[in-house]
C-alpha cells in the first residue's frame, strides 16, 4: 500500500511568517512530487511540483524534496491570511500509475 | 483556455438511482482524470485515460462505477444503483502525457439519500 503521509494540523503562523509544511511517502521509487491548495468546498489548485532532489522556488513557495529520506515539504514565505487553506502533497511513482495524495494539511494564517 | 469543466456541479439523487457526470478537459491535455474525495481525506484515484483508452482502474472501484472517453475529449462517470457510501465530491483532472502534472476542475458533489 502506498502512502503519503501528513500532518493533518491545524497549523497556525502569524502573517508574515513562514509556514512550513511536510510530507513522506513510502514508495521509494517515486519520481514526481506535487503540492495543491485546496481551499474549503473547492477543487485542488496546483501550485508546485518538483522531480529532482533540493529546492525549486516560484514566488513565495519553495518545494524541497529528499528522495533519501523520502520527504517533501513546502515552505511559503511572507504567509498571508488568503494563504489559509489545506494543503495537499501528492506523489507519483514511474509509468501508467496513479497520484496518490495525503490527506492534507490545514494551515492558518492569523492577521 | 478555460481550464477543466465538469456539469453538473451537485447532483441530489436517490439511493438505487443511476447518476451520470461529464467533464470536459483542457483540450490541449490527452490525459484524464477521475477521483472521489470525501471530508477530511485527499482525493482517492479511481480511473484515468489517455485519449481514448483506459489505462488504469482502480481496485476499490466497484462494477458499479464506469468511465467512458469516446473520442479521447470530454469523459463521462456514472454510477449505477447508487449507495449512501457514493456520496463524495467527484473530481476530473486533466494533464499532458509528457508531465505528470493535473490540473483539476470544479468537481460534481453527489449526495446520495
Amino acid at each position: 500500500q502506498k502512502e503519503v503521509e501528513q500532518n493533518s494540523g491545524p497549523l497556525s503562523v502569524p502573517e508574515g511568517a513562514i509556514a512550513s509544511l511536510n510530507c513522506t511517502y513510502s514508495d521509494r521509487g517515486s519520481q514526481s512530487f506535487f503540492w495543491y491548495r485546496q481551499y474549503s468546498g473547492k477543487s485542488p489548485e496546483l501550485i508546485m511540483f518538483i522531480y529532482s532532489n533540493g529546492d525549486k522556488e516560484d514566488g513565495r513557495f519553495t518545494a524541497q524534496l529528499n528522495k533519501a529520506s523520502q520527504y517533501v515539504s513546502l515552505l511559503i514565505r511572507d504567509s498571508q491570511p488568503s494563504d489559509s487553506a489545506t494543503y495537499l502533497c501528492a506523489v507519483k511513482a514511474p509509468g501508467n500509475t496513479p497520484l496518490v495524495f495525503g490527506k492534507g494539511t490545514r494551515l492558518s494564517v492569523i492577521a | 483556455d478555460t481550464g477543466v469543466s465538469q456539469d453538473p456541479r451537485h447532483k441530489i439523487t436517490k439511493r438505487g438511482q443511476n447518476v451520470t457526470f461529464r467533464c470536459d478537459p483542457i483540450s490541449e491535455h490527452n490525459r484524464l482524470y477521475w477521483y472521489r474525495q470525501t471530508l477530511g481525506q485527499g482525493p482517492e484515484f479511481l480511473t484515468y485515460f489517455q485519449n481514448e483508452a483506459q489505462l488504469e482502474k482502480s481496485r476499490l472501484l466497484s462494477d458499479r462505477f464506469s468511465a467512458e472517453r469516446p473520442k479521447g475529449s470530454f469523459s463521462t462517470l456514472e454510477i449505477q444503483r447508487t449507495e449512501q457510501g457514493d456520496s463524495a465530491m467527484y473530481l476530473c483532472a486533466s494533464g499532458p502525457s509528457e508531465t505528470d502534472t493535473q490540473y483539476f476542475g470544479p468537481g460534481t458533489r453527489l449526495t446520495v439519500l
